[in-house]
C-alpha cells in the first residue's frame, strides 16, 4: 500500500476552516484516499474517502489534486469537538478494506 | 452511520488469565472484521483480518495462538488474549468491513482497554 504523509500537529481556530493536507506521491491506479479521526481514548471515525473526484458529505469535503498524489480534508466550520489525530490512509478498496494507520495529524482546536 | 460494538470497554485481569473480547455490527452484516492494537502515543496496528467461518489471516509478528480470533457469525468477532502478561496491556480496536453499503467502508467500535497486572 502507498504511504502519506502527513503533518504532526496543526492548530485550528474555532468556527473557522481547517484545512488538512496529505501527501501519497505514490499512490497507484486503484486505491482510495480515506481519512478517519480518532478523538482521544476512543475508536477511529469514518470521515470520508475517495477515488480520484471531489467528494463532500456533512462531516468534510475531500479535494485530491488532478495526479492524485495529494490531497486536502477541510472540516468547513471547526468545533472544539473537532479536536482529534486525523489519518489520512490510501488503500485498495477490493483489498478488504486493510487500513494501514500511520501518524496522523493532531489538530488542536482553539476557542 | 454503521454500528460497531466492543465489550467490554475495558478490564483488568491478573497476568496468565485469558481475557475474551467482544465485537459486534450493530446494523449490518460484517463478513470481514479487524483487530487493531494501539499502544499509549502510538498509531493503530493492525493484528489480524478475521473472515466470517474462516480462519483469521494474522500480520507479521502477532502470535496466533496467544490471540484466538473467531468469527462465528456475521455479526459478531471475538479475540482472545490467552495468559495474558503485563505486555498485552494496550488499547484493543476492532472494525468491521460493511460491504453492503453504497461505501463499502470500515466502521470502528469504540475499542477495549487491557490493563494485566
Amino acid at each position: 500500500d502507498a504511504k502519506t504523509t502527513q503533518p504532526t500537529s496543526m492548530d485550528c481556530a474555532e468556527g473557522r476552516a481547517a484545512n488538512l493536507p496529505c501527501n501519497h506521491s505514490t499512490i497507484s491506479g486503484n486505491e482510495y484516499v480515506y481519512w478517519y479521526r480518532q478523538i482521544h481514548s476512543q475508536g477511529p471515525q469514518y470521515i470520508i474517502h475517495g477515488l480520484k473526484n471531489n467528494e463532500t458529505n456533512e462531516m468534510a469535503s475531500l479535494i485530491i489534486t488532478e495526479d492524485r498524489k495529494s490531497s486536502t480534508l477541510i472540516l468547513p466550520h471547526a468545533t472544539l469537538r473537532d479536536t482529534a489525530v486525523y489519518y489520512c490512509i490510501v488503500s485498495p478498496k477490493a483489498a478488504g478494506n486493510k487500513l494501514t494507520f500511520g501518524g496522523g495529524t493532531r489538530v488542536l482546536v482553539k476557542p | 452511520g454503521a454500528v460497531v460494538s466492543q465489550h467490554p470497554s475495558w478490564v483488568i485481569c491478573k497476568s496468565g488469565t485469558s481475557v475474551k473480547i467482544e465485537c459486534r455490527s450493530l446494523d449490518f452484516q460484517a463478513t470481514t472484521m479487524f483487530w487493531y492494537r494501539q499502544f499509549p502515543k502510538q498509531s493503530l496496528m493492525l493484528m489480524a483480518t478475521s473472515n466470517e467461518g474462516s480462519k483469521a489471516t494474522y500480520e507479521q509478528g502477532v502470535e496466533k495462538d496467544k490471540f484466538l480470533i473467531n468469527h462465528a457469525s456475521l455479526t459478531l468477532s471475538t479475540l482472545t488474549v490467552t495468559s495474558a502478561h503485563p505486555e498485552d496491556s494496550s488499547f484493543y480496536i476492532c472494525s468491521a468491513r460493511d460491504s453492503g453499503a453504497p461505501q463499502d467502508t470500515q466502521y470502528f467500535g469504540p475499542g477495549t482497554r487491557l490493563t494485566v497486572l
